[in-house]
């Protein structure tokens, strides 16, 4: 089966400037998460999807980070303005729930995003 | 919240030997322990997990251990290879939220040939 994709892979903008993250999961999945992982940190959730509803954003700064997932299926996470510590790269994720039972998470390549 | 420390943060190790890494969680009621394999340049990969109700797993060179008590849980790798070099997380799923994942800051093993 194909894996999450993401898109793009590299992106560089300047401080202030937004910038928009996408992707697929894989074909199925309900659940579906967004990561940011700082350069020699492990990865940390921004924000979860089941299907098209949010399930938790606690960690996402919604001054001025957003994501929707339109249909239950792609997501886009988006940064409006960019800062200078955004600099990371975003991991997509997604898996299949099963009540009950913990179930694996599917990581995308990631986004490296770099802000000047 | 649960919050899951690693140890070491970098590992060298000749071709051949074993490799262990270490971690620690705060939360007694995560319940389920998955290591995760980052190479460079991809998203991280599951290559194995424990839960809470066994003390040891193994899968071909890599194993993994669990003391609850202790509130600690080790990977080992023996044999090693080159391509066994990256970045592994342990990582925790608190027992309340079968769908969370909270990582620890990585070791980056390298295996000298």
């Amino acid at each position: 089966e194909a894996g999450v994709a993401q898109s793009p892979r590299y992106k560089i903008i300047e401080k202030r400037q937004s910038v928009a993250f996408w992707c697929n999961p894989i074909s199925g999945h309900a659940t579906l998460y967004w990561y940011q992982q700082i350069l020699g940190q492990g990865p940390k959730l921004l924000i979860q999807f089941q299907n098209n509803g949010v399930v938790d954003d606690s960690q996402l700064p919604k001054d001025r980070f957003s994501a929707e997932r339109l249909k239950g299926v792609d997501s886009t996470l988006k940064i409006q303005p960019a800062k200078l510590e955004d600099s990371a790269v975003y991991l997509c994720a997604s898996s299949q729930p099963r009540t009950g039972i913990v179930y694996e998470q599917y990581f995308g390549p990631g986004t490296r995003l770099t802000v000047t | 919240g649960e919050n899951v420390e690693q140890h070491p943060s970098t590992l060298s190790v000749q071709e051949g030997d074993s490799a262990v890494i270490k971690c620690t969680y705060s939360d007694s009621a995560s319940n389920y322990f998955p290591w995760y394999k980052q190479e460079l340049g991809k998203g991280p990969q599951l290559i194995i997990d424990i839960r809470s109700n066994v003390g040891e797993k193994k899968d071909q060179r890599i194993a993994v251990t669990l003391n609850k008590t202790a509130k600690h849980f080790s990977l080992h790798i023996t044999e090693t290879q080159p391509e066994d070099s990256a970045v592994y997380f342990c990582a925790a799923t608190p027992r309340t939220s079968y769908d969370k994942v909270i990582f620890g800051p990585g070791t980056s093993l390298s295996v000298i040939p």
